[in-house]
């Protein structure tokens, strides 16, 4: 299954909102993860069954969609969330990502 | 608190072995599926290997199939990746972590870096 992430890149300034996209190459139900990476850090889990947040995860932070189109949304943008996001397909094996979106100060 | 703490990473010929470990701590390691994912330099995040609880199911990327092999110990908390036939491509920071298809957490460790080059 391929994931395509859009935009590439997000550039955004604190306080705005953020609008990620994800689109399947065929239908994937809920199974849908997010996940949020800094440089030089391991992915952290947003998102999981493309709608709820996980564990320790601000209200900021939603996930929508089902079935192949996704969409991971910030609501209003903190300095500490500017980093690359990927999506990432549980639905069947092999597990695979998306190519990510960067989101990066304006 | 759990942690996952990967080692054996660092520089190999093409053609070399290596062997990853990750030990684990802080929840139950043998209810958790496993899997290794890699990350190149610059580039995105790939899936490369699961394991099952008692390890009697294993999966591989196409990529490295036939060359790499998953395998855990739970009396040891120990996930390992043994790695042979290396090429110049597989050259990424290599992450163990939890998994789980409908999970409201999971744990990864910090990684560990794989260069293969001559």
């Amino acid at each position: 299954i391929v994931l395509t992430q859009s935009p590439a890149t997000l550039s955004l300034s604190p306080g705005e909102r953020a609008t990620l996209s994800c689109r399947a190459s065929q239908s994937l139900s809920n199974h849908l993860i997010w996940y949020q990476q800094k440089p030089g850090l391991a992915p952290r889990l947003l998102i999981y069954d493309a709608s709820n947040r996980a564990t320790g995860i601000p209200a900021r932070f939603s996930g929508s969609g089902s079935g192949t189109d996704f969409t991971l949304t910030i609501s209003s943008l903190e300095p500490e969330d500017f980093a690359i996001y990927y999506c990432q397909q549980r639905s069947s094996w092999p597990l695979t990502f998306g190519g990510g979106t960067k989101v990066e100060y304006k | 608190e759990v942690q996952l703490v990967e080692s054996g990473g660092g520089l190999v010929q093409p053609g070399g072995s290596l062997r990853l470990s990750c030990a684990a701590s802080g929840f139950t390691f043998s209810s958790s599926w496993m899997v290794w994912v890699r990350q190149g330099p610059g580039k995105g995040l790939v899936w490369v290997s699961r394991i099952s609880t008692d390890g009697s199911a294993t999966g591989y990327a196409d990529s490295v199939k036939g060359r790499f092999t998953i395998s855990r110990d739970n009396a040891k908390n120990t996930l390992y990746l043994q790695m042979n036939s290396l090429r110049v491509e597989d050259t990424a920071v290599y992450y163990c972590a939890t998994y789980c298809q409908v999970c409201p957490s999971d744990y990864w460790g910090q990684g560990t870096l794989v260069t293969v080059s001559s």
